[in-house]
């Protein structure tokens, strides 16, 4: 199966700030990264396909780079409603696989 | 618009088996793969199965494998997870979400989840 390990788990931000999350896949996935917003008590929501096109509806400020292993999601101006936290999940393989999560706090 | 509403989680015992299910309307159910995914408490998401628009296919995460099983009926819009051998594991969260246009594997609209409590 394929490991996905996201970092920082947790990260102290201010609005307005640019924030970069990491996710690193165990073997190369190519582009096939998605990556989810999940706030407690809400549904997930998918944010980032093809690691980085921009799921209809997501503000642009959210944008995916990466290929092979190593992956980034940037926030380039956190705004009060980005305080949550992000997953990434492979979708090369099966048993498709989430990593542990980041979350975005409010400093 | 797209709605997925999940039913029959609930307090059961371990060993025992449940049955959820998800409630699809607002698009056309039949054309879409299905998934269910779970977030036990104060954890991460987990992916627990896939399966496609026409039921010809079905996929598992390594944990459930054996003990769920995942199934829909195109003429009632409803998917389902009959999970068996239910453990302390077990507890989470489980949401159904319905397979992108983008590509199947990503999941672009989630329901709201139903809580499975695994305890004695």
């Amino acid at each position: 199966d394929i490991q996905m390990t996201q970092s920082p788990s947790s990260v102290s931000v201010s609005v307005g700030d640019r924030v970069t999350l990491t996710c690193r896949a165990s073997q190369g996935i190519s582009n096939w990264l998605a990556w989810y917003q999940k706030k407690p008590g809400k549904a997930p929501k998918l944010l980032i396909y093809a690691a980085s096109s921009l799921q209809s509806g997501v503000p642009s400020r959210f944008s995916g780079s990466g290929s092979g292993t190593d992956f980034t999601l940037t926030i380039s101006s956190l705004q009060p409603e980005d305080f949550a936290s992000y997953f990434c999940q492979q979708v090369n393989s099966f048993p498709l696989t989430f990593g542990g999560g980041t979350k975005v706090e409010i400093k | 618009q797209v709605q997925l509403v999940e039913s029959g989680g609930g307090v059961v015992q371990p060993g025992r088996s449940l049955r959820l299910s998800c409630a699809a309307s607002g698009f056309t159910f039949s054309n879409y793969a299905m998934h269910w995914v779970r977030q036990a408490p104060g954890k991460g998401l987990e992916w627990v199965a896939l399966i496609l628009s026409d039921g010809s296919k079905k996929y598992y995460a390594d944990s459930v494998k054996g003990r769920f099983t995942i199934s829909r009926d195109n003429s009632k819009n409803t998917l389902y997870l009959q999970m068996n051998s239910l453990g302390a594991e077990d507890t989470a969260v489980h949401y159904c979400a319905r397979g992108a246009s983008s590509g199947y594997f990503y999941s672009d609209y989630w329901g709201q989840g139903t809580l499975v409590t695994v305890s004695s």
